[in-house]
């Protein structure tokens, strides 16, 4: 069966260093992958999405790689602030509906 | 505001209780999404609606779970005989219709159901 996992659950960094999220997929293999930001008691928010043709995205202090060889997804945040602080989902979609999310990564940015 | 907006934000019932939430998405939008979330778990999807046409429905919806969308516009769920393992933010989500290469959905800020 199709399984998502991000690295770790929670993750804890210094502000303004570079924060590194993990999604990693297995038995599937997706088109194109997206990442969204949660906070607490919030819906997601759409953050970027790659496709499986594209190595790498940027949008502002975000980048997304992905390795459909590896199958991971790599999200980073540079230069990384205490309002970057939420979780974040990733979400490997295929055919055109329905995403399937990770867990999420808890990303906490201490000042 | 031109969000996906779902009502109410908070419902507590008791248990065996039938309950509905409303969905209103963003207005061009052709596809309506449920999906239901727990604590700690990110959002499982529950079935999705182009324009009025329920067009997928995961196995985690029950017979007890029923989701209409009867003029392409707003939709609702409805829960009956409401059981505690219900309790969850059910989240409705809206999207264009762009084919294989990926659709950016958009979440509404979630219904919240706790089941006593």
């Amino acid at each position: 069966s199709q399984k998502i996992e991000q690295n770790s659950e929670a993750l804890n960094i210094q502000e303004g260093k570079t924060a590194t999220l993990t999604c990693n997929y297995t038995n599937y293999s997706p088109a194109y992958l997206q990442w969204y930001r949660q906070d607490p008691g919030r819906g997601p928010v759409f953050l970027l999405l790659i496709r499986e043709n594209e190595k790498e995205k940027r949008k502002e202090r975000l980048k997304v790689t992905f390795d459909t060889t590896l199958k991971q997804s790599l999200f980073h945040i540079t230069a990384s602030q205490p309002a970057d602080s939420a979780t974040y989902l990733c979400a490997p979609g295929a055919g055109s509906y329905q995403l399937t999310f990770g867990k999420g990564t808890k990303l906490s940015v201490i000042p | 505001d031109t969000g996906v907006s779902q009502d109410p934000r908070h419902k507590i019932t008791k248990r065996g209780q039938n309950v509905t939430f409303r969905c209103d998405p963003i207005s061009e939008h052709n596809r309506l999404y449920w999906y239901r979330q727990t604590l700690g778990q990110g959002p499982e999807f529950l079935t999705y609606f182009q324009n009025e046409a329920q067009l997928e429905k995961s196995r985690l919806l029950s017979d007890r779970f029923s989701a209409e969308r009867p003029k392409g516009s707003f939709s609702t769920l409805e829960i009956q005989r409401t059981e505690q393992g219900d309790s969850a933010m059910y989240l409705c989500a809206s999207s264009l219709s762009l084919g294989s290469s990926g659709n950016t959905i958009y979440f509404g800020e979630g219904s919240w159901l706790t089941v006593v």
